[in-house]
């Protein structure tokens, strides 16, 4: 089946300072990947989508110099939250599509949990 | 554009007792349509997906759906819950070649025993 793994799980991190996180796609090959954050008490925001061969696309409020994004194989990708503040606490999740086998369905990870102090 | 609605934020039932989520979209085009279940301090496990063919889909668990084009909706159904059920339940929405689903705001469950 297909998995998706996140590291870490969890992170506490000073404000003004940096969290990088990872997600590892087992299985398959992750020809597509999704970034989400679920701030506290909200729904998820997509902050990019990254697909292989093709640049990474920001959503609107979220940008490269803020949330770098590396996609260098169909197995791995890594964002970082460069000088994390309380507004970017939350819960990221990285979201992979397998090739055109599944279609459009995206496989979640656990998730990385930024708190922010 | 695209929206899904999740018109309830929380329910509430007894175990045994059967369940219906309710999930309405807003799209113009053909939808691919999900519903995702997280539990607490978990990530989003898939329940099942709708592409096309027969509008009732089975998931795991005893979950399935089934799409209305005419009513825009994508409820989900159990006939019989569990306590474990307990989660927050996210419909979400794709389209074509979007690999980034929109997501509802979840419907939060609980399961009393």
């Amino acid at each position: 089946g297909a998995l998706v793994y996140q590291y870490p799980r969890r992170t506490i991190c000073k404000s003004g300072t940096s969290m990088r996180m990872e997600c590892q796609a087992v299985g398959f090959q992750a020809t597509s990947v999704a970034w989400y954050r679920q701030s506290p008490q909200k729904t998820f925001e997509l902050i990019a989508l990254s697909t292989v061969n093709s640049a990474i696309k920001y959503e609107q409020n979220f940008t490269q110099e803020k949330f770098p994004i590396s996609h260098p194989n169909l197995s791995f990708s890594s964002m970082t939250v460069l000088n994390a503040y309380l507004e970017d606490r939350g819960l990221y999740l990285c979201g992979a599509r397998a090739g055109t086998s599944s279609g459009n369905t995206l496989y979640f990870g656990e998730g990385s949990r930024l708190i922010v102090v | 554009a695209q929206s899904v609605t999740q018109p309830d934020a929380r329910v509430t039932v007894s175990e045994g007792a059967s369940l219906q989520l309710r999930c309405k979209y807003s799209y113009s085009g053909t939808p691919y349509l999900f519903w995702y279940v997280q539990y607490p301090r978990q990530g989003l496990q898939l329940l099942l997906k709708y592409y096309s063919g027969d509008p009732v889909v089975q998931g795991v668990n005893g979950f399935e759906a089934e799409f209305s084009k005419s009513n825009s909706s994508f409820h989900l159904r159990k006939a019989s819950v569990h306590w474990s059920d307990s989660a927050v339940y996210f419909c979400a929405l794709g389209s074509g070649g979007n690999y980034k689903p929109t997501f509802g705001k979840g419907t939060s469950l609980v399961v009393h025993p």
